[in-house]
């Protein structure tokens, strides 16, 4: 079965530090996400992706963040100069369309930021 | 502010036990809930429901949705020790693809 795939599994980094943050998705899907969950809450919507631009961003995808699809299999995830406050759980996720909602979630980045 | 609300937040039931799980939510351009199964890492997709009253069936799980109500109930059904985890209620828009998640219900069936 197709499944979306996220490397490194866990990642420690520096205060400060650049992270990218890797997802392959689903190869016929079309919109792809991050979220994000910081231990103890709820998942948290940063990002939606679709031919190659944002289509939508929540407040907490500020300037530190941006997303990339570097070439046909990749989405990716920069944080530019981590925060502690920036360990959580981060998804990637993938879906066929826009705004059916069923996506798809890749297993998960832990960072944790140190 | 749109928000998902489960309850409860926690469970713990014995094997072959029913349970029901709620989820209530207030969003603007509603388009569908989903369900998730949270164990240790990725959400998996359990249903999506778009339309009220209908039910959706995968073996012991099943759920429904009342639009008018604004919530949505997971029934499981005979409850086994590997249905214990955290399951998610996320609701979608009609415009773009972004989810927002409750704070999802911990189930934990005993042997």
């Amino acid at each position: 079965e197709p499944e979306v795939t996220q490397t490194p599994s866990h990642q420690v980094t520096q205060m400060g530090q650049e992270v990218i943050l890797r997802c392959v998705p689903i190869s016929n899907h079309l919109y792809f996400y991050w979220y994000r969950q910081i231990l103890g809450q709820k998942v948290e919507f940063l990002v939606s992706f679709y031919n190659n631009e944002i289509s939508e961003k929540s407040e907490i995808f500020d300037d530190q963040f941006s997303v990339e699809r570097p070439d046909g299999s990749n989405f990716t995830l920069k944080i530019r100069s981590t925060k502690l406050e920036d360990s959580a759980m981060y998804f990637c996720a993938s879906s066929e369309q826009l705004g059916r909602g069923e996506a798809f979630f890749g297993q998960g980045t832990r960072l944790t930021v140190v | 502010e749109d928000k998902v609300v489960q309850s409860p937040l926690s469970l713990v039931v014995h094997e072959g036990d029913t349970v029901t799980l709620n989820c209530s939510y207030e969003v603007t351009n509603f388009r569908s809930l989903l369900w998730y199964k949270q164990e240790k890492k990725a959400p998996t997709f359990l249903f999506m429901l778009t339309s009220s009253g209908i039910e959706k069936k995968s073996g012991r799980l099943s759920s429904i949705l009342d639009k008018k109500e604004l919530f949505s109930i997971l029934n499981i059904t005979a409850t086994q020790t590997g249905d214990s985890a955290v399951y998610l209620c996320a609701v979608g828009y009609n415009q773009g693809g972004k989810l927002i998640f409750g704070q999802g219900t911990e189930l934990s069936v005993k042997p």
